[in-house]
């Protein structure tokens, strides 16, 4: 049984501060990396993927990829209240839980 | 590029009943993934297609549920004998294939279904 554990929060950041996401998965010869972003409400949005070992970055935000760990993590700098929402893990097509992001004006 | 399409937005039904949802994905996107997404939860993977055949299905899918996409186009999941744990928020999303790595998924707007 393939699975993604994210830590469900919320995780609360104040504005401006850097927000930090982590996710573990347990199929070793996973590839894939994905990060979505899903507003209450809303469907889920894809932020970053990432595919190597080490850091990728795109705009406000970095993905990080341990492949012998199995760790993944997100990265967002300059935290705006408009990135209050919860964030998805995903090593295809398994999606973790998600981690609930609060940015505090 | 108009998006994945989803129909119905909303479905409401009688316990015991059947009921089947349609997703049109993106034209090029080979790929077609079904899952299901309650409140505080992550989408459940329920099973992906890539053209016509089903690649991948949950093994925590009853058989209740059943998911075809017979041209490798538009894509159908039927539930059958619905039951109270079934009212959920069903997601479908579809992605180019290619390569030995996953590509990104784009997600419809999803069949919020509600069992009565």
């Amino acid at each position: 049984q393939k699975e993604v554990e994210q830590n469900s929060g919320p995780l609360s950041v104040p504005e401006g501060a850097i927000a930090s996401l982590n996710c573990t998965y347990s199929d070793r010869g996973s590839q894939s990396f994905f990060w979505y972003r899903q507003y209450s409400g809303k469907s889920p949005e894809l932020i970053m993927f990432i595919y190597s070992n080490g850091d990728k970055e795109d705009g406000r935000f970095t993905a990080q990829l341990n492949k012998a760990s199995q760790y993944v993590s997100l990265l967002i700098r300059d935290s705006q209240p408009s990135d209050s929402a919860t964030y998805l893990c995903a090593v295809n097509p398994i999606f973790g839980t998600g981690t609930r992001l609060k940015v505090l004006a | 590029d108009t998006g994945v399409s989803q129909d119905p937005r909303h479905k409401i039904t009688k316990r015991g009943q059947n009921v089947t949802f349609r997703c049109d994905p993106i034209s090029e996107h080979n790929r077609l993934y079904w899952y299901r997404q309650t409140l505080g939860q992550g989408p459940e993977f329920l099973t992906y297609f890539q053209n016509e055949a089903q690649l991948e299905k949950s093994r925590l899918l009853s058989d209740r549920f059943s998911a075809e996409r017979p041209k490798g186009s538009f894509s159908t999941l039927e539930i059958q004998r619905t039951e109270q744990g079934d009212s959920a928020m069903y997601l479908c999303a579809s992605s180019p294939a290619g390569g030995p790595s996953n590509q990104p998924q784009h997600f419809g707007d999803g069949t919020r279904l509600s069992i009565l």
